[in-house]
């Protein structure tokens, strides 16, 4: 069956532009997951969505960011004003509703930011 | 507020011996799940096992077990006859907390496994 699926898979910006990300994630599950992947570490924690909520953005590094899944089904992660520091891999994961079940990661979007 | 720790940057393993890669976490909740997942050089986070907090056997999936020792807060995960498709950065991860909305993981930094023929 068709995984998550995420676009593009490369993004260039110039500094302060505007970038769009798009998951697409696995038919059928509620939860849906952003999270940063910079050069050498692991993920770390953007903002989460169960259905259209958006239950957790606590890890939005600044206004600039901003994630939204209107539908409950694809979700866009828009960064404003792109800068430097903006440059990592961007991972979308979704899961099955509930505390125990494993999520499943997209590709990602390696955006580099000049 | 909870914390992964995986002290191995990396390491080199000979093709068919078992391999163990170490983790330690940190939390005060009793409710915790703990995941490994996989990161070849295509960038895709494959999913390998979960032991939750109050599974009183380790998990196994495969050629894959976790050592789950609670009291010394480690979760390490062992690799029985590792095999050349086995290189790959390997990272341990733990979400906190039975609460409904509260399911995002916290990951390690790592560990890039290089199996050696």
């Amino acid at each position: 069956g068709a995984g998550v699926s995420q676009s593009p898979r490369y993004k260039v910006a110039k500094r302060g532009q505007d970038v769009a990300l798009r998951c697409d994630p696995i038919s059928g599950h509620v939860s849906l997951f952003w999270y940063q992947q910079a050069l050498g570490q692991g993920p770390e924690f953007l903002t989460y969505f169960q259905n259209e909520a958006q239950l957790d953005k606590s890890g939005l590094p600044s206004d600039r960011f901003f994630a939204e899944r209107p539908e409950g089904s694809v979700s866009t992660l828009k960064i404003q004003r792109t800068q430097q520091e903006d440059s990592a891999v961007y991972l979308c994961a979704s899961s099955l509703k509930g505390w125990a079940y494993e999520q499943y990661f997209g590709p990602g979007t390696r955006l580099t930011v000049t | 507020a909870q914390k992964i720790t995986q002290t191995q940057p990396g390491m080199f393993v000979q093709e068919k011996e078992a391999v163990t890669l170490d983790c330690t976490y940190d939390t005060s909740d009793p409710s915790y799940g703990l995941f490994w997942y996989k990161q070849p050089s295509s960038g895709e986070m494959i999913f390998l096992i979960y032991q939750g907090s109050y599974d009183q056997q380790n998990a196994t999936e495969g050629r894959y077990s976790l050592n789950f020792q609670k009291a010394r807060k480690s979760a390490n995960l062992v690799i029985s006859a590792s095999q050349l498709g086995d290189s790959a950065m390997y990272f341990c991860a733990m979400r906190v907390g039975a609460n409904f909305g509260n399911e995002k993981l916290t990951f390690g930094t790592g560990t890039r496994l290089t199996i050696i023929p």
